[in-house]
């Protein structure tokens, strides 16, 4: 019953090489995140769907390509591996409460290593 | 200037202290309030929202403060599983978008 679930959990592969992590989120959430925690262990928002939609792209190169087939579904693509992807990436879900307030749930994350 | 600042700590502290982070955010516009805590080489989890009259869960205990545009966590009684760092993350409803502070590290010793 993992609310938030990421596959694979361990990613290690060379530069230049094409690779794809999955995230699904049984919450029934309709909002979906990738965020970037480097190796300061600062966490940075990457991407946002809301619905299926586009909402937020930060300034990520355009070799990350999400992908949301449906609301419960986000998937990151990158092309062209550089030493610099490396890091840990983490899929979000959120729901707004009652309260107005947005709370986010987290996988478990993705450790990528380019070599 | 960053969206949401922290002082990395760490804190050392023993078991049974008393230990406050605060949180400064540079955003007035910023309406929900949260602290996460993360554990080495886990996710974040959510810990407790923060609301606008401070809150209260067990030995936690948080508090904002618009005017100031600070949050602050208490814990009380440290226990030796509070160890892990502690995010201060804010978030605007227009933007739908979360800023998450650096983190503060918490240490509790025997």
């Amino acid at each position: 019953d993992t609310a938030v679930s990421q596959t694979p959990k361990y990613l290690v592969t060379q530069m230049g090489n094409d690779k794809s992590i999955k995230c699904e989120q049984n919450l029934g959430h309709d909002t979906m995140y990738w965020y970037k925690q480097d190796s300061k262990k600062f966490l940075k928002i990457m991407f946002s769907y809301n619905n299926k939609e586009l909402i937020i792209n930060e300034t990520v190169p355009n070799r990350f390509s999400p992908k949301s087939p449906d609301k419960a579904h986000l998937n990151l693509h990158i092309n062209s591996l550089e030493l610099g992807d490396s890091a840990v990436y983490f899929c979000a879900s959120s729901v707004s409460s009652g309260t107005g307030s947005y709370e986010q749930y987290f996988g478990p994350g993705t450790r990528l290593t380019v070599t | 200037r960053k969206e949401v600042e922290q002082d990395p700590g760490p804190f050392n502290v023993p078991e049974g202290a008393t230990v406050a982070f605060n949180c400064t955010y540079s955003n007035s516009a910023s309406q929900s309030f949260f602290w996460y805590r993360q554990d080495c080489r886990k996710e974040p989890k959510l810990l407790m929202s923060v609301y606008s009259s401070g809150n209260e869960d067990g030995r936690f205990t948080a508090q904002l403060n618009r005017a100031s545009q600070y949050i602050s966590l208490l814990i009380r009684d440290s226990k030796l599983s509070d160890s892990a760092t502690y995010l201060c993350v804010v978030n605007r409803y227009n933007f739908n978008k979360f800023y998450f502070g650096s983190g503060t590290k918490l240490n509790v010793k025997p």
